[in-house]
Parts: C-alpha cells; structure tokens; sequence
C-alpha cells in the first residue's frame, strides 16, 4: 500500500532564514510526487511535482529514491509563504490517484 | 474558465438526512475525482470517473455513498442517511488526461456539517 509521512505539523521560522519541509513516501512501484499548498480561505493549488525539475516561487524538491524522500525547500522563507503544504504521491494504476500525507503548516514570523 | 466549481461551500443537515453536492470540473477535463478531508488530515480519495464512467471507488465509500456524472460533465456526489461521522471537507478535482497530463485542480470544496 502507499504511504505518505510528514513528520512535522507545524514548523516555525522567521524571515529569511532557510525551510526544509519534511516528506517521506512508501510505494511499490516508480513513484510520481507532487507538493502542493493551500494559502489561507483558498484552495489546494499545486506547487511543483518531482518529474519537472523546476523551482516555483524559490522552491525546490528533490526526489531521493534511495531515502524515500521528497522534502520540500527553500533558501530564504518569506512571510506569503506562510500556508499549508501537503506532499502527495501518485499511483500509477488506472485511476492516478493522489495519496496525501497529513500536511505541515508553515508559518513564517518576522 | 474559473476552475473546478463545487456547490454547495457549505452544508449543515440532521443525522439521517440525505444530501447532494455538485462539481463541475474545468471544461474539457475528462477526469474527475472526488475526495474527503477530515480536520487534521490531507485528502482522501473516494472515487474517480473518466468521462461518464465511474472506474474507481475507495472502500471509504460505503453504500450510502453514491456518485454520478451522467454526461461525463458535471458531477454529483450524494450521501444518504447521512451519520456524524460523515462531517469533512468533500473535495472535487478534474484533470486533463493520463501521464504528464495528469495534473488535479482542485476546487474549493464544499464542507459538511452533519449535526
């Protein structure tokens, strides 16, 4: 069965200073990983997704097959970063569906 | 094109009343999903259609759950005898295809209160 771990509900940092949100996945097959976010009284938009190597709005995520890993990071958090993110990996089945893990809320202080 | 749109936002209904949501995807989109989300958790897949075919359903979805896009348009997702325990964020995506197509937008969401 596939799995999506984030570890940390909440993290906390102030402006500027470097984010590493955490995510670790469980799956059988090739994974396809996605981050997205969810800004205050909006909806869930995606961020990035792992096979297009971008970086969107200073993030970036790497995924490490060998860790299990797609964490999610940035240099230097700024304020309107401040929301939910959610990692999300999908199965490569006939539906695609998208397995959430349980989100980290971000909130950056000046 | 303002994106996947679902009605109702929210919803409050008694213990054993039937409700019904709508989502009307991105026009085009031959994918629609539906999902739940529960406070504290992320999204939770409950079923899937391409065009008018449901291909999909999650064992979350019990036989009082029932879905529908008659047209392969429009979807409804429709719960009866509703309990407590359904009180969540119901979710509706669309996507364009299979592949590196398989991009979800979401909508909203419309969020029930079972009292």
């Amino acid at each position: 069965a596939q799995r999506v771990t984030q570890p940390e509900k909440l993290l906390s940092v102030f402006k500027g200073a470097p984010v590493e949100l955490k995510c670790n996945y469980s799956y059988s097959g090739s994974p396809e990983l996605f981050w997205y976010v969810q800004y205050s009284r909006q909806r869930l938009q995606l961020l990035l997704r792992h096979i297009s190597r971008e970086s969107i709005k200073g993030f970036t995520a790497d995924l490490n097959k060998g860790e299990t890993s797609f964490h999610l990071k940035k240099p230097f958090a700024q304020e309107e970063d401040s929301a939910m993110y959610y990692c999300a990996l999908m199965s490569t089945g006939t539906a695609s569906k998208l397995t959430f893990g349980t989100g980290t809320r971000l909130q950056v202080t000046l | 094109d303002t994106g996947v749109s679902q009605d109702p936002r929210h919803k409050i209904t008694k213990r054993g009343q039937n409700v019904t949501f709508r989502c009307d995807p991105i026009s085009e989109h031959n994918r629609l999903y539906w999902y739940r989300q529960t406070l504290g958790q992320g999204p939770e897949f409950l079923t899937y259609f391409q065009n008018e075919a449901q291909l999909e359903k999650s064992r979350l979805l019990s036989d009082r759950f029932s879905a529908e896009r008659p047209k392969g348009s429009f979807s409804t997702l429709e719960i009866q005898r509703t309990e407590q325990g359904d009180s969540a964020m119901y979710l509706c995506a669309s996507s364009p295809g299979s592949g590196g197509k398989n991009i979800q937008y979401f909508g909203a969401g419309t969020r029930l209160s079972v009292l």
